[in-house]
């Protein structure tokens, strides 16, 4: 599986619009890529996935450009409540291809101020 | 739907001592995960679970144990715990397809050996 590089941590305030960057420079053909969001006290929970170019939930977008070595998760409008670990990962998790083995790394701790 | 439940929330254990954390999911996953998170960092697979009867060692296998009896239910057992056991520890399912996989984690079990 692909190693991932993001920032330790962030800072926003409520109301902003906070973009995680995910750089993944040997992501190979078949991987898609995950984010995942953990609060403390908590098992990580999943956000959003994608392969190329945009996708949008009701929690997030994520960006993916073209040579797809990299990827952002984009939280709108963030409250104190957002304030949590994000974890990007890549892989080809289709048929559970995986087997859990899953490089979650450190993730980007966000903080979110009033 | 509970989704993945995981006992007990904490406890505490004395070098030497034994003890079972339990997981149960009732979303009729066949794929179940043991991850533990040491302070700060990311997660590491123990061992992981295809199907009821059927389970395999993940990154950090030593020193415990497992068994999956029933589709719902997969214990993690400590034998004579250390302090080097000290983690939180995350169970999780998930039900591979096609399509990219999602995996569910329970709330944890925060475990220190003094």
């Amino acid at each position: 599986l692909a190693k991932t590089t993001q920032p330790i941590s962030m800072d926003s305030y409520e109301g902003q619009e906070v973009n995680i960057t995910c750089s993944h420079n040997n992501i190979a053909t078949n991987d898609y890529i995950t984010w995942y969001q953990q609060f403390p006290s908590q098992g990580p929970r999943f956000i959003i996935q994608g392969y190329k170019t945009k996708v949008t939930n009701e929690v997030a977008s994520l960006f993916i450009p073209a040579d797809r070595k990299s990827s952002t998760l984009s939280l709108p409008r963030v409250s104190l409540s957002d304030t949590a670990v994000y974890y990007c990962l890549v892989g080809d998790m289709r048929r559970g291809s995986t087997l859990g083995r899953l490089y979650f790394g450190r993730g980007t701790q966000l903080t979110v101020w009033p | 739907n509970a989704g993945v439940t995981q006992t007990p929330k904490f406890r505490i254990l004395k070098i030497g001592q034994s003890m079972t954390l339990q997981c149960t999911q009732d979303m009729n996953h066949n794929y179940m995960y043991w991850y533990r998170q040491d302070p700060g960092m990311g997660l590491k697979l123990i061992y992981y679970s295809v199907g009821a009867g059927i389970t395999d060692k993940g990154e950090v296998p030593n020193g415990y144990n497992v068994s999956r009896s029933t589709t719902e239910d997969f214990p993690l057992r400590l034998e004579l715990a250390a302090p080097s056991q000290t983690s939180v520890y995350f169970c999780a399912s998930s039900q591979p397809d096609a399509t990219n996989e999602k995996l569910f984690f329970g709330s944890g079990t925060q475990l220190s050996v003094l």
